[in-house]
């Protein structure tokens, strides 16, 4: 399986901290997702980089990738209570999207 | 707001029960999938349509029915269901599917099922 792992499980940060969130996968990639779940909603697509790319900003969120290692990373500067929610990576390689375990993510204001 | 729009947004059926789960998107997206969501664990997929075609069926018991009427509209059929399918399932579309894609999907808000 080419499922992500996401590291840590669960983040607590006081507001206007920066959040990073990790990644790892185990197999190639065509691009990798990172997208947002607040508690009772659906997944809201925050970024996606392809695997040709290392890094790509939007906004407050950078991401990384470094396909060597087989991992990405999520940073969101400055946050807000408003980014409490959980995060997931999601691998593409084929056809399919494949999320990885999420990061719940609490920013305390 | 989200632009996939799910309904009903909850449902509480019996074993015996027939519904159906609806899902509608007019963002002219060519794909659309199901996903299963337990609580605190990630989406999971179960099917996928590629323009109005079924592409994809991660060996879903057939209790569970899609139907892709048209490029906008996707529904799951439900039928004597069990106490695991208990969740909350997820409608997506994408503009493309398929290997060499690079779309992200859209999700809508869910369809919370309970099943008694």
């Amino acid at each position: 399986s080419q499922q992500g792992e996401e590291d840590p499980q669960a983040l607590s940060i006081q507001e206007g901290e920066n959040a990073t969130m990790n990644c790892s996968y185990k197999t190639s990639i065509n691009n990798l997702q990172w997208y947002r779940q607040n508690s009772g909603r659906g997944l809201v697509h925050l970024i996606l980089i392809r695997s040709n790319e290392r890094e790509k900003h939007s906004g407050r969120l950078r991401v990384t990738l470094d396909t060597s290692k087989k991992s990405s990373s999520l940073l969101i500067t400055a946050s807000r209570a408003a980014d409490t929610a959980s995060y997931f990576c999601a691998t593409k390689g084929g056809s399919r999207l494949t999320f990885g375990e999420g990061t719940q993510l609490t920013v305390n204001p | 707001d989200t632009e996939v729009t799910q309904t009903p947004k909850h449902l509480v059926m019996g074993m015996t029960n027939k519904k159906s789960l609806k899902c509608e998107q007019h963002m002219g997206h060519r794909a659309m999938y199901w996903y299963k969501q337990k609580a605190k664990k990630p989406p999971e997929l179960m099917f996928v349509y590629s323009y109005e075609k079924l592409s994809i069926n991660e060996s879903v018991p057939s209790r569970f029915s899609p139907e892709c009427p048209n490029s906008s509209l996707l529904n799951l059929h439900l039928h004597a269901l069990q106490p695991e399918d208990s969740a909350l399932y997820l409608c997506a579309s994408s503009l493309t599917w398929g290997r060499y894609s690079n779309q992200p999907q859209h999700f809508g808000d869910g369809t919370r099922l309970s099943i008694l």
